[in-house]
């Protein structure tokens, strides 16, 4: 149980096209989905909270308008980059909690996205 | 901004043999510490969540420990085997952050046959 699947695996656009990025939950409803981004070398960086049926959470320096997130049902948020550029280019992953799962708290993990923007 | 530091960031280990390495976090405002284990390719994966200080949790051959009043957690592999080669993550969660986990950069391991 537990599942959450995220597509696409990777992907390259061209420098001004716009990206999107699903995440499902397929056992389970998440509520609360989180995206991150992952630069070469570095940790796991928190980019935003993807409430369902509200709008996301953002964290400080992550435009918005950049990244647009939508968590319109129980099991699918996505991750939209706007007007992609080279430095976009990151590994983004999602991670869901599953209420079953709420004592421990721990998250479960899509399998990730590269993005390459040329 | 929240410091999760994981030392070493890499380590190669022969097949049989035990290792460890370390997560260190704020000391204060402590509400719990993950572990997760990424092998490549695949979806990080859920070790351990752990919340008391003084806490040893086992899994298997891996195990970690807590201490929350100096900040820092152990994960242990015993006798490790080559599928025990992936990237362990640990992440910290502060009373004060709400329902956000701070990760550390990981340690990657790699277990020579």
């Amino acid at each position: 149980g537990a599942v959450v699947s995220q597509h696409p695996s990777w992907v390259i656009c061209k420098s001004g096209t716009s990206v999107k990025i699903e995440c499902r939950s397929l056992d389970f409803q998440a509520t609360t989905m989180f995206w991150y981004r992952q630069f070469p070398k570095q940790s796991l960086m928190l980019m935003a909270t993807s409430n369902e049926g509200s709008k996301a959470t953002y964290e400080q320096g992550v435009e918005k308008d950049k990244f647009l997130i939508n968590h319109a049902s129980l099991t699918l948020s996505t991750l939209t980059v706007t007007s992609a550029h080279p430095e976009d280019s990151s590994f983004y992953i999602c991670s869901a909690r599953d209420w079953r799962h709420e004592n421990t708290g721990e998250l479960f993990f899509g399998e990730g996205s590269r993005l390459t923007v040329l | 901004i929240l410091n999760v530091e994981q030392s070493p960031q890499s380590l190669h280990v022969q097949e049989g043999d035990s290792t460890n390495f370390t997560c260190s976090f704020p000391s204060s405002n402590f509400y719990a510490l993950h572990w997760y284990r990424w092998e490549t390719a695949k979806s990080p994966e859920a070790l351990f969540v752990m919340t008391l200080n003084g806490d040893e949790k086992k899994k298997g051959r891996i195990s970690a420990t807590l201490n929350t009043k100096e900040g820092y957690s152990y994960l242990y592999i015993k006798g490790s085997q080559p599928e025990d080669s992936a990237t362990y993550l640990c992440a910290f969660k502060s009373g004060a952050a709400g329902n956000k986990l701070t990760f550390g950069g990981g340690t990657r391991v790699l277990v020579k046959p």
